[in-house]
């Protein structure tokens, strides 16, 4: 099946520092997602992005579906960003969508 | 637009005993998915239904495991004859119509089950 790494697995950052997370996958893949799973558990969607550039206030995401990446920007990040961040392709197959995970990227940002 | 709903949130159960989790999806999305999540991993893939056809189960789902989504609405996972190994976070998720960002997933706040 298809593989989905994530990097980097761990991120500690000061407030108020960029980041950027990578997400590789190993097969074309119809769309892909990145959500931020917060301390209590929830999944929290940020971006559906099959190809091209996103921003929503000071995150951004860019996928290049043809070299199988995706980036997610993270600038002047805040305590409340802490938590982890994975990416999801999206592929079909059997009539229906099939959505493989990443690995994650666990991310602390410190005052 | 209410969000995907899952019940019960937490639950403990000693081992053996069977345990059901309910999930109501966001109205009007004929897709439903379950993921199961153990610490330090990604969610992994269960189960999915379109309307009320389960269309593909994934091998961890064992034989204890069983799901349903009668009428095509909400949906149970239900977990017989539990295990230490049965704990873990499980998760729904639904989405809309095929297509465009039709095809994004929404999930719930999860059910987290603790086996003892």
């Amino acid at each position: 099946g298809i593989q989905v790494e994530q990097s980097p697995p761990d991120l500690i950052l000061q407030e108020g520092a960029n980041s950027t997370l990578r997400c590789n996958f190993s097969d074309s893949v119809n769309n892909l997602q990145w959500f931020h799973q917060n301390p209590w558990g929830q999944l929290i969607n940020l971006f559906y992005i099959p190809s091209g550039t996103k921003q929503n206030g000071r995150l951004s995401a860019t996928t290049v579906a043809t070299e199988r990446y995706s980036l997610l920007y993270i600038s002047s990040s805040q305590t409340t960003d802490s938590g982890v961040y994975f990416c999801a392709v999206g592929f079909f197959s059997g009539g229906y969508q099939k959505v493989t995970f990443g690995t994650g990227t666990k991310l602390q940002v410190i005052p | 637009d209410t969000g995907v709903s899952q019940d019960p949130r937490h639950k403990i159960t000693k081992r053996g005993q069977n345990v059901t989790f309910r999930c109501d999806p966001i109205s009007e999305h004929n897709r439903l998915y379950w993921y199961r999540q153990t610490l330090g991993q990604g969610p992994e893939f269960l189960t999915y239904f379109q309307n009320e056809a389960q269309l593909e189960k994934s091998r961890l789902l064992s034989d204890r495991f069983s799901a349903e989504r009668p009428k095509g609405s909400f949906s149970t996972l239900e977990i017989q004859r539990t295990e230490q190994g049965d704990s873990a976070m499980y998760l729904c998720a639904s989405s809309p119509r095929p297509g465009g960002e039709g095809n994004t997933i929404y999930f719930g706040e999860g059910s987290w089950l603790t086996v003892v």
